[in-house]
């Protein structure tokens, strides 16, 4: 079993939806997650840093931790077309990047 | 603005072949990382280094060395090449250990 799992779609919504990205993780010892996007033929840029949990919020962007489940996402309101992207959830147990664990990804697709 | 420069987009090479991947960055950066993305399995560590001549194994060293002789270039090389290292290749760098990571735009390497 991965210790991070994330569906790797495609998720395909109209224009103006709100989106929800899940990733699943099965060590409790994670306390730092984050969501990377990474548009097509590009690196992948942080989007959001949240440490334990809680929300975090940023323009259209919410990140959501839920330790006791084990289960963080990524809300995006009013999507755009330009948020057509793949997105990578990355945590850790220690606030280091020698030691991140990555999900796989879900490519999701904004429809006008 | 920080810019992680990979020297090639494209690479096809041939089984057991030396395969050498540059990373340059312009940021001054204590820390750079090598990693391999593949549908699936998300981005596994390779190696990083956090200082000139210093280097650490990732999660996935096996087939891979690294050399770091200037401060700004990391280098992946990989002594003969095999199929199963046909891969998306990223190279990430960081001035602290929990700073984001900013990574280049990806080296696609096919070894036939």
């Amino acid at each position: 079993q991965k210790e991070v799992e994330q569906d790797p779609g495609p998720l395909s919504v109209p224009e103006g939806a709100i989106v929800s990205l899940n990733c699943t993780y099965s060590n409790s010892a994670f306390q730092y997650f984050m969501w990377y996007r990474q548009y097509s033929r590009k690196g992948p840029e942080l989007l959001m840093y949240t440490y334990s949990s809680g929300n975090k919020e940023d323009g259209r962007f919410t990140a959501q931790v839920d330790k006791s489940s084990k289960y963080i996402s990524l809300f995006i309101r009013d999507s755009q077309p330009s948020d057509s992207a793949t997105y990578l959830c990355a945590m850790s147990g220690r606030r280091s990047n020698y030691q991140l664990i990555w999900g796989a990804g879900t490519k999701l697709i904004i429809k006008p | 603005d920080v810019k992680v420069t990979q020297s090639s987009r494209y690479l096809v090479k041939r089984t057991g072949e030396k395969v050498f991947l540059e990373c340059v960055q312009d940021m001054d950066h204590e820390n750079m990382f090598w990693y391999r993305q593949d549908p699936g399995l998300g981005l596994r560590l390779i190696y990083f280094s956090y200082d000139v001549k210093m280097k650490e194994k990732g999660d996935i060293p096996e087939g891979y060395s690294v050399s770091r002789e200037k401060k700004e270039r990391f280098s992946l090389i990989l002594e003969s090449a095999s199929t199963n290292q046909t891969s998306m290749y990223l190279c990430a760098s960081t001035p602290r250990r929990d700073s984001p990571l900013h990574f280049g735009n990806g080296t696609r390497l096919t070894v036939t």
